[in-house]
C-alpha cells in the first residue's frame, strides 16, 4: 500500500515563529488532507489539497503531486497551534479511505 | 447535529467481553468511515460505507470486528471477545457526496480492555 512519511517528528518553537511541516508519499494520490489533532484528541480539518496551494489565515499548504510531497506552513505560531499535525492520503477514486502519516508533534512555547 | 458524534466517549471493559461503539454522522453525509488510533499502530483505516454499496471491510484486523450502518445513517462498530490489543481510540468520520473524500471526524471513543 501507499506509504506516508512526515517530518520532522517533533518540533518545538517559540510563540511567533514560523514552521514548515513536510509530507512525502510513495504513489499517486487523488486525496490529500492535513489535520490538526488538538490536545483533547479531536481531529480538525485544515486543508483538502490533492494538488496546488491553499491559504487559510496563518496557515497555508502546497501539494506538488508530480513530486509526491506536500508542505504545511504555519506562520506567527500561537500556543493554540500546539498538537499533532497529520497528513493523510487516498489513492482510490470512489473509495476515499485515508492512509495517515505518523504525524508531527508541534509544541509552541509562550 | 453540527458534527459527527460518537458514543460512549470512554469505555472500559474486561477481556473477553463484547462492546458496541456508535457513530452518528453529519446529517446528509453519504460516506462513513471507521479508523482507530493506537500507540503502536498510529491511525489506521478499519471500514468504509458509501450509500447502498457493499462496505469496504479490508481494514478490519480480525473476524472479531464487524460494523453495520442502518438506514444510511447511524453506524455501530462491534468488537467481540475483546483483547487487550484492541485498546485504542476508535474514530468515526463522514463525508458529503458533493466533496467525496473530505472527511470530518468525531471525537472518538477511547476503549480500554483490562
Amino acid at each position: 500500500g501507499i506509504q506516508v512519511e512526515q517530518s520532522p517528528p517533533d518540533l518545538i518553537l517559540q510563540e511567533g515563529a514560523n514552521s514548515t511541516l513536510r509530507c512525502n508519499f510513495s504513489d499517486s494520490v487523488n486525496n490529500l488532507q492535513w489535520f490538526h489533532q488538538n490536545p483533547w484528541g479531536q481531529l480538525i480539518n485544515l486543508f483538502y489539497i490533492p494538488s496546488g496551494t491553499k491559504q487559510n489565515g496563518r496557515l497555508s499548504a502546497t501539494t506538488v503531486a508530480t513530486e509526491r510531497y506536500s508542505l504545511l506552513y504555519i506562520s506567527s505560531s500561537q500556543t493554540t497551534d500546539s498538537g499533532v499535525y497529520f497528513c493523510a492520503v487516498g489513492a482510490n477514486f470512489g473509495n476515499e479511505k485515508l492512509t495517515f502519516g505518523t504525524g508531527t508533534r508541534l509544541t509552541i512555547i509562550p | 447535529g453540527a458534527g459527527v458524534s460518537q458514543s460512549p466517549s470512554n469505555k472500559v471493559t474486561e477481556k473477553g467481553k463484547d462492546v458496541e461503539l456508535r457513530c452518528d454522522p453529519i446529517s446528509g453525509h453519504t460516506a462513513l468511515y471507521w479508523y482507530r488510533q493506537s500507540l503502536g499502530q498510529g491511525l489506521e483505516f478499519l471500514i468504509y460505507f458509501q450509500g447502498n454499496s457493499a462496505p469496504d471491510k479490508s481494514g478490519l484486523p480480525s473476524d472479531r470486528f464487524s460494523a453495520e450502518r442502518t438506514g444510511g445513517s447511524v453506524s455501530t462498530l462491534t468488537i467481540q471477545r475483546t483483547q487487550q490489543e484492541d485498546s485504542a481510540v476508535y474514530l468515526c468520520a463522514s463525508s458529503p457526496r458533493a466533496i467525496v473524500g473530505v472527511q470530518f471526524f468525531g471525537p472518538g471513543t477511547r476503549l480500554t480492555v483490562l
